[in-house]
């Protein structure tokens, strides 16, 4: 059965620090690998989508890699603003029904 | 701007009471996804759908959910009866599914159920 894991599970940083987000999964054989934000009381919105055959996706300020044969994938977000404070979910896709595994998210926030 | 939409946003119900939410996928998307999310449980699949057809509802409580899409443009979760432990923001997703692993799936803003 397939697990993702984010850690930690919270963030704080100062305004304009570069930063990492983690995420793992225990079984490598994925699909693809999705990052999204989730803003307080809103639904998902989709940042980047990896494909299994790929090794990373840049939009703007945000860079996410996969290492599939370790089982990792890191979101970069470069020069971080208040702005970016929400909960950044991972979730991997192991079926070919597009069937996600999510982690529980890191909830970062961005200090001005 | 396509977007998949969901009502009601928010519902509050009496326990035992049936709790039907609606969901409109984004045109062509033939994968369609209902999600709950919980503090404590975090997002948990409960049922999804390709070219309409119920591919795994095994997330579901099957003696108080149903999950159903009549056609290609609604999908439905009904609860029946409604219990305060099904208190939970529920998503429905859309995704354009092809070939192994399907694309990018795209969430609705959700529907906020609060059972007393």
């Amino acid at each position: 059965k397939q697990e993702v894991t984010q850690i930690p599970a919270a963030l704080s940083v100062p305004e304009g620090e570069n930063l990492v987000l983690n995420c793992s999964f225990t079984d490598s054989a994925i699909y693809n690998l999705q990052w999204f934000r989730q803003d307080p009381g809103k639904g998902l919105t989709s940042l980047l989508l990896i494909q299994s055959s790929q090794r990373e996706q840049t939009s703007g300020r945000l860079n996410a890699s996969l290492d599939k044969s370790s089982g990792r994938s890191t979101l970069y977000i470069a020069a971080s603003q208040p702005g970016d404070s929400a909960t950044y979910l991972c979730a991997v896709s192991t079926g070919a029904n597009s069937k996600l595994t999510f982690g529980k998210g890191i909830t970062l926030s961005v200090r001005p | 701007d396509a977007r998949v939409t969901q009502t009601p946003r928010h519902k509050v119900t009496e326990m035992g009471q049936e709790v039907t939410m609606r969901c409109q996928p984004i045109l062509g998307h033939n994968t369609v996804f209902w999600y709950r999310q919980t503090m404590m449980q975090g997002l948990e699949l409960l049922a999804y759908f390709r070219n309409r057809a119920p591919l795994d509802d095994s997330g579901m409580p099957k003696d108080r959910f149903s999950a159903e899409m009549p056609d290609a443009t609604l999908a439905t979760l009904k609860i029946q009866p409604s219990e305060p432990r099904d208190s939970a923001v529920y998503f429905c997703a859309s995704v354009r599914g092809y070939g192994l692993g399907g694309g990018e799936q795209f969430f609705g803003p959700g529907t906020r159920l609060t059972v007393l």
